[in-house]
């Protein structure tokens, strides 16, 4: 069963830093690639990154590029989103989720999501 | 970046209904484009990929069809379970990009 965890989230002050994890098990995690999705409460979802089975290729939205780093360790199943220079519209939950085929495309299995909150 | 217009906003509708739910690009995607759903407070699910290729376990109820810049979801006979929110997701270039959402009431 695949199974994705996130962790990391909280309160941050704007123009803070904050890092999140998301811990993947039950599957080949090198073999997929993998996104972070967000959600602002009572909205909808918004794409915010992607990265490559073999880490070497990341794709950004707009809205955090530039502020926003995915990376990922595949010899220890983990995926993390650095995230700086924060702002108020930067509040949302945070899913990270894991691509149909490897071809990252269709995000087949998706974490819980895990809150972070920007305010002074 | 690629827009992706859903219609409508939300709809209201009884048990055994059939239901259609409009993806529009704003530019031609092929056929790359995924269909979720999503419940309060849970994660969303990958219910059709590449437009109509209906994931496992998911009911036969739902299905997909469009290619090039208009898609539809249609569930042909709405059970109470579906009610929750439908979103598209064009997996045809970067930046990914969202529809707005489609919330299924009941």
């Amino acid at each position: 069963e695949v199974q994705l965890l996130e962790s990391g989230g909280g309160l941050v002050q704007p123009g803070g830093s904050l890092s999140l994890s998301c811990a993947a098990s039950g599957i080949t995690f090198s073999s997929y690639g993998m996104s972070w999705v967000r959600q602002a409460p009572g909205k909808g979802l918004e794409w915010v990154s992607a990265i490559y089975r073999d880490g070497n290729t990341a794709q950004y939205a707009d809205s955090v590029r530039g502020r926003f780093t995915i990376s990922r360790e595949n010899s220890k199943n983990t995926l993390y989103l650095q995230m700086s220079s924060l702002r108020a519209e930067d509040t949302a939950v945070y899913y990270c989720a894991k691509d149909l085929d490897g071809n990252n495309r269709y995000l087949d299995s998706w974490g819980q999501g895990t809150l972070v909150t920007v305010s002074p | 970046a690629i827009q992706m217009t859903q219609s409508p906003s939300s709809l209201s509708a009884s048990v055994g209904d059939r239901v259609t739910i409009t993806c529009r690009a704003s530019q031609g995607i092929r056929h790359d484009l995924g269909w979720y759903q999503q419940k309060p407070g849970r994660a969303p699910k990958l219910l059709i990929s590449a437009a109509s290729s209906l994931q496992s376990g998911v009911p036969l109820r739902f299905s997909g069809s469009g290619s090039g810049s208009l898609f539809t979801l249609t569930i042909s006979s709405l059970q109470p379970e579906d009610s929750a929110t439908y979103y598209c997701l064009q997996d045809y270039n970067y930046p990914r990009s969202f529809g707005q959402g489609t919330k299924v009431e009941i």
